[in-house]
């Protein structure tokens, strides 16, 4: 997981409360990504950022919102938690877009959240 | 949409036996396929991947994949498995949204190794 920081790495926090997942890298990659895992369910994209300032939605971003202020911060934020949302939250960074050879996602190590 | 489907959740082979994980995927351009790998509480590592030119690939840790475009799938295999093989596997395929690319996940297999 050189170069991607998460934190904080675990949390649990009551229903209602906001969260706010961090990813830091230190690689000065454009692309920015946040998924949950949750099993039977694989990976899935919650935003992505592709500069600062620039981000959209993945395909569950209900609930979620993020923010790009720097290069390399990548903020998930859960505004009103619910128990729905406990999972394990991962970010990724690429270097650019697909298919070059350089541009695969490297992952950080994950950051567990449970909703109580 | 683009899709990707694993075959087998769990897959359970002895120490020594071939290693076959199943991916198929539904593509309506040329796709870009991926094998990414869990070790427990870590996050996902790349194993290989397939993008232009030779359609067998070959990855980290004596795994391999080859990409059958009749038959639209990226099979990961590995002659021998090793007990350090134990982990859980997930194939991805890009798609396109928009302006840019995003890599969607199939749901994993997870791989067991008995001694």
């Amino acid at each position: 997981d050189a170069g991607i920081t998460q934190s904080p790495r675990h949390k649990v926090t009551e229903t209602g409360t906001p969260v706010t997942l961090r990813c830091h890298q230190t690689e000065n990659h454009r692309y920015m990504y946040w998924y949950r895992q949750d099993p039977g369910h694989g990976l899935r994209l919650i935003h992505y950022s592709y500069g600062v300032k620039d981000t959209d939605k993945g395909e569950v971003s209900d609930g979620y919102s993020v923010s790009r202020s720097k290069t390399e911060d990548f903020l998930l934020t859960l505004e009103s938690a619910t128990s729905s949302q406990t999972s394990v939250y991962f970010c990724a960074i690429s270097a650019g877009q697909y298919p070059t050879g350089a541009n695969v996602l490297t992952f950080g190590a994950g950051s567990r959240l449970t909703v109580l | 949409a683009q899709s990707v489907t694993q075959l087998g959740s769990h897959v359970s082979v002895s120490e020594g036996a071939l290693v076959l994980l199943r991916c198929n995927y539904s593509s309506s351009v040329p796709p870009y396929l991926f094998w990414y790998v869990q070790y427990p509480n870590q996050g996902l590592q790349l194993l290989l991947k397939y993008t232009t030119g030779a359609t067998l690939v070959k990855g980290i840790n004596g795994f391999e994949a080859e990409f059958k475009k009749s038959e639209t799938s990226f099979h990961l295999t590995k002659p021998s498995a090793h007990m350090s093989d134990a982990a859980e596997y997930f194939c991805a395929v890009i798609h396109s949204g928009g302006s840019n690319y995003k890599l969607t996940f199939g749901k994993g297999t997870l791989l067991t190794v008995n001694p």
